[in-house]
């Protein structure tokens, strides 16, 4: 069955310190990645997608993800964190073919960035 | 500004009672969802619309029940068939893209009394 594994459930940083957040999953065939974050308070929104193209992938505040297929993996980066993105992060990947194509969701890394 | 208003946002259900959570968006969007979230676990999709007057089950339906009858509007109805209802639920919606939910409700944490 396909799954989505996010490695790190807490990762607590420094202001400036550079973030990875790893995120594997396991399907073989075409898949879409999306990475969402939900600040403290706020709801849950999506930070960034890949479908196709390009295997780096730019989304907001400076995040990025690259897609590696070799290694079934979506890592999300950051070169210098904040402190507002203290927030919780899910990887999800939509994958499976036709009608049992669905969206498969991590269980999320809780990143705290200290000022 | 456009976003999704979920309500309540706590409910308490007695046992053999169905409750309806509320969703509305004002984001134009096409289609619609329903996720269930529980301690350790992902996000599961209980139900999806498409479009107006048409949904699908997800991977968790049993128990639950939807309509779609205004493009602003759906809610969802946990019926006693559902022996654990107690859950937070997340309603979401896209412009198109089936199963690839953008924006998000705050969520209603449902217990049962």
């Amino acid at each position: 069955a396909q799954s989505v594994s996010q490695h790190n459930h807490h990762v607590i940083l420094s202001e400036a310190a550079s973030l990875e957040l790893g995120c594997n999953y396991s399907y073989g065939g075409t898949v879409n990645l999306f990475w969402y974050v939900q600040y403290p308070g706020q709801h849950l929104q999506l930070l960034l997608k890949y479908f196709s193209g390009d295997p780096l992938v730019k989304g907001i505040k400076g995040f990025e993800a690259e897609f590696i297929k070799s290694k079934f993996s979506f890592n999300l980066r950051k070169p210098s964190v904040q402190w507002s993105d203290t927030a919780e992060y899910f990887c999800a990947v939509n994958a499976g073919a036709g009608n049992n194509r669905k969206l498969i969701w991590g269980l999320g890394t809780s990143l705290a960035v200290n000022p | 500004d456009g976003g999704i208003t979920q309500s309540p946002k706590y409910l308490f259900r007695k046992e053999g009672q169905n409750v309806t959570l509320s969703c509305e968006q004002n984001l134009n969007h096409d289609a619609m969802y329903w996720y269930r979230q529980d301690p350790g676990q992902g996000l599961r999709l209980i139900y999806y619309s498409q479009i107006v007057n048409d949904f699908q089950k997800g991977d968790i339906a049993e128990g639950y029940s939807v309509s779609r009858e205004k493009k602003e509007s759906f809610p969802l109805t946990v019926t006693s068939a559902q022996k654990n209802p107690t859950a937070f639920y997340l309603c979401a919606s896209s412009p198109g893209q089936v199963k690839t939910p953008q924006h998000f409700g705050d969520g209603t944490r449902l217990s049962i009394l």
